[in-house]
């Protein structure tokens, strides 16, 4: 079974301060592929990134960035200069190849104050 | 292009009553999966329908229970609700091929009293 693992229930910042949000996963496919969702407060949860368990390759998508260390099962996402507009709920998910649902985490709540 | 889209935003029921959730998948997606997110909780998987058939079923009770339709749309039906019924249901769609993303709609807030 997969399980995925966001520790951090609630991280308040100060704007423009960086912030990382932690993930862990268990699995025992060989081949997954991993997610970062963005929940604002209107309830939609917005696709941010998609990671295959092949590729560990880090990728920066403009004051996003994301650690992907599979020796340590570990998919974490940092927000450089944190912005108001980055308050939300970030959930981490995991599914595995040929399969059928994501399997999300508990999600972390980021509140970033002006 | 339009997303995922989900009717009705917000319900009220009463327990024992039956609820009909709608789903109108982004155009040219043939996967819609349904979640249920409860307060405070990440979303947890219902069902997956492709090409009208059921593709797979999460930890739900028969009570639960979906279908697809030839345009891809999706209904969700709940029968004999319960409180605990109560939660945000997410609607996915996903694009042909090996990608895996799933693109979520505004969801449908059931409260159940």
């Amino acid at each position: 079974a997969q399980k995925v693992t966001q520790a951090q229930t609630e991280i308040s910042v100060v704007e423009k301060e960086d912030v990382t949000l932690d993930c862990v996963y268990e699995t025992r496919d060989t081949t997954y592929y991993l997610f970062w969702y963005k929940q604002p407060p209107s309830g939609e949860l917005v696709f941010l990134i998609r990671r295959n368990s092949f590729d560990e390759q880090n990728e920066i998508s403009g004051r996003y960035s994301w650690n992907f260390q599979k020796s340590t099962s570990s998919f974490n996402f940092t927000i450089t200069a944190s912005q108001v507009v980055d308050s939300a709920v970030y959930f981490c998910a995991l599914i595995m190849e040929y399969g059928n649902k994501l399997v999300f985490g508990a999600g972390t709540i980021l509140r970033v104050k002006s | 292009d339009a997303g995922v889209t989900q009717s009705p935003t917000h319900l009220i029921k009463t327990r024992g009553q039956h609820v009909t959730l709608r789903c109108s998948p982004i155009s040219g997606h043939k996967s819609v999966s349904w979640y249920q997110q409860v307060l405070g909780q990440g979303p947890q998987f219902i069902f997956q329908y492709y090409e009208k058939e059921e593709r797979g079923r999460g930890n739900f009770p028969d009570r639960f229970s979906a279908r697809q339709f030839p345009n891809y749309s999706s209904e969700l039906n709940v029968n004999a609700l319960l409180l605990g019924d109560s939660a945000l249901y997410l609607c996915a769609s996903r694009p042909p091929g090996r990608t895996y993303e799933q693109y979520f709609g505004p969801g449908t807030r059931l409260t159940v009293t």
